[in-house]
């Protein structure tokens, strides 16, 4: 089956950890984004890539950082330096880097700092 | 300024009924595209409309645009329990950083339809 998948699904991290989110897609897309939700709001873009070995900055990248060493995969790493880190995580992925192409999502990691 | 910004925040209706959804802009967009989320669950692309487009369908939804009122609805007709989700607007702009485009997401609108 193509699709988009992220792991964990449920993730807990001690204050002052680093954690690193797995995103993996097999679409074939070049552009891929991770994007943050907290309850009852909208996503915010941390970070996108438009293609492999090349990232940019979204609306709120302090605290976290990404690699995009191949096409398919696109790992998350939230920092100690991220105030607040507990929320959902969604990673996405479409065909070319714009907005005039539908986003496929995967399912989420809810991140929890205990 | 936050573009797509969806109206009500929240909706109950009775299965059979239609629903109705907003959104609304700040800039010009070259397309404005509809989201779909389950509680927990990742998002689902439902319907993206062209800014020269006024109106499109996809099955039971009806997406409409007005670029001249920068705003945008989304009908569900004959709604079923099984459409309770969030419902997201996503306007794509261009980002002038990137010389490229990118969607922005609204904070959506909580869709219940009651069996």
């Amino acid at each position: 089956d193509g699709g988009i998948t992220q792991s964990p699904k449920y993730l807990f991290r001690k204050e002052g950890q680093n954690v690193t989110l797995s995103c993996e897609q097999n679409l074939n897309h070049d552009a891929m984004y991770w994007y943050r939700q907290d309850p009852g709001q909208g996503l915010r873009l941390i970070y996108y890539s438009q293609i492999v070995n090349d990232f940019q900055k979204g609306d709120i990248a302090e605290g976290y950082s990404v690699s995009r060493e191949k096409k398919e995969s696109f790992p998350l790493t939230v920092t100690s330096a991220q105030k607040n880190p507990t929320a959902f995580y969604l990673c996405a992925s479409s065909t070319s880097p714009s907005g005039r192409v539908p986003q496929y999502f995967g399912p989420g990691t809810r991140l929890t700092v205990l | 300024s936050q573009q797509g910004e969806e109206d009500p925040q929240a909706l109950s209706i009775q299965e059979g009924e239609n629903a109705t959804m907003n959104c609304s802009y700040k800039t010009s967009i070259n397309n404005l595209q509809w989201y779909r989320q389950n509680s927990g669950r990742g998002l689902v692309h439902l319907i993206l409309i062209r800014s020269n487009e006024r109106e499109k369908h996809s099955g039971r939804l009806r997406v409409t645009l007005d670029t001249s009122k920068k705003s945008s609805s989304l009908l569900i007709t004959a709604s079923r329990a099984a459409d309770t989700a969030s419902y997201f607007c996503a306007t794509d702009a261009n980002d002038k950083e990137t010389s490229g485009s990118r969607l922005t997401f609204g904070e959506g609108t909580q869709l219940t339809v009651n069996p």
